[in-house]
């Protein structure tokens, strides 16, 4: 079945840097990718998503990169902020489209 | 416009009675998803429905656990006799068309504790 991979699990960053959170899946047929910021005790919001016909988008402080070839998306986050502070998921479809199959997560701490 | 409806939010349950999670999609969504998510651990798929129809339970465990979506009322997703290790958070989630090419919106999820 589909496998996606998240890395890294754990990322702390000065308030200001930038964030980077990166995905690889396996299924060369999957073409939407998208992202999910989840505080505690919620559940998962889209934050941004990314389709196959482009290799990046943008909305504000985030940013979504995606290499079809090498099968790899990433998130940026850029002049992080604490209240970006959550545990950030990847997505991918499962082959046949019915469902996603989530990265396991990374926890982001920006310190303030 | 109301984002997607779950209940309860915390459930505890002793081991071996039942458990009736609720799910509400957003207007206009005709397509549930239900996951289950363990504690640091990211989200499985458990089973996927659209009115009255279950599209893919691939991931539903085989005994025990099964789900419905009626044409009135929320979708449910039903666990008998429950054991300590169905102890998770279960999240819902709904779409406008079918499966995951659509932005999929979660609902807050529900606790459940088996104590």
């Amino acid at each position: 079945g589909e496998n996606v991979e998240q890395h890294p699990s754990t990322l702390s960053v000065q308030e200001g840097d930038s964030a980077v959170i990166k995905c690889t899946y396996s299924d060369s047929a999957s073409n939407y990718f998208p992202w999910y910021k989840q505080e505690l005790g919620k559940g998962p919001q889209l934050i941004i998503d990314i389709r196959s016909n482009v290799g990046e988008k943008k909305d504000q402080r985030i940013a979504v990169t995606l290499n079809k070839t090498a099968k790899h998306f990433s998130l940026h986050i850029t002049e992080t902020q604490p209240e970006d502070s959550a545990v950030y998921f990847c997505a991918a479809p499962k082959w046949g489209n019915n469902d996603m199959r989530f990265g396991a997560g990374t926890r982001l701490t920006v310190k303030p | 416009n109301a984002g997607v409806m779950q209940n309860p939010r915390h459930l505890v349950r002793r081991r071996g009675q039942e458990a009736r999670l609720r799910c509400s999609p957003m207007k206009g969504h005709s397509h549930v998803y239900w996951y289950r998510q363990l504690p640091e651990e990211g989200l499985k798929f458990m089973v996927y429905l659209q009115k009255e129809n279950i599209i893919d339970e691939s991931g539903m465990p085989k005994e025990r656990f099964s789900a419905e979506f009626p044409k009135e009322g929320p979708s449910i997703l039903r666990i008998q006799q429950v054991v300590r290790g169905d102890s998770a958070a279960y999240f819902c989630a709904s779409s406008v068309r079918q499966g995951a090419l659509d932005e999929q919106y979660f609902g807050p999820g529900t606790r459940l504790t088996v104590t």
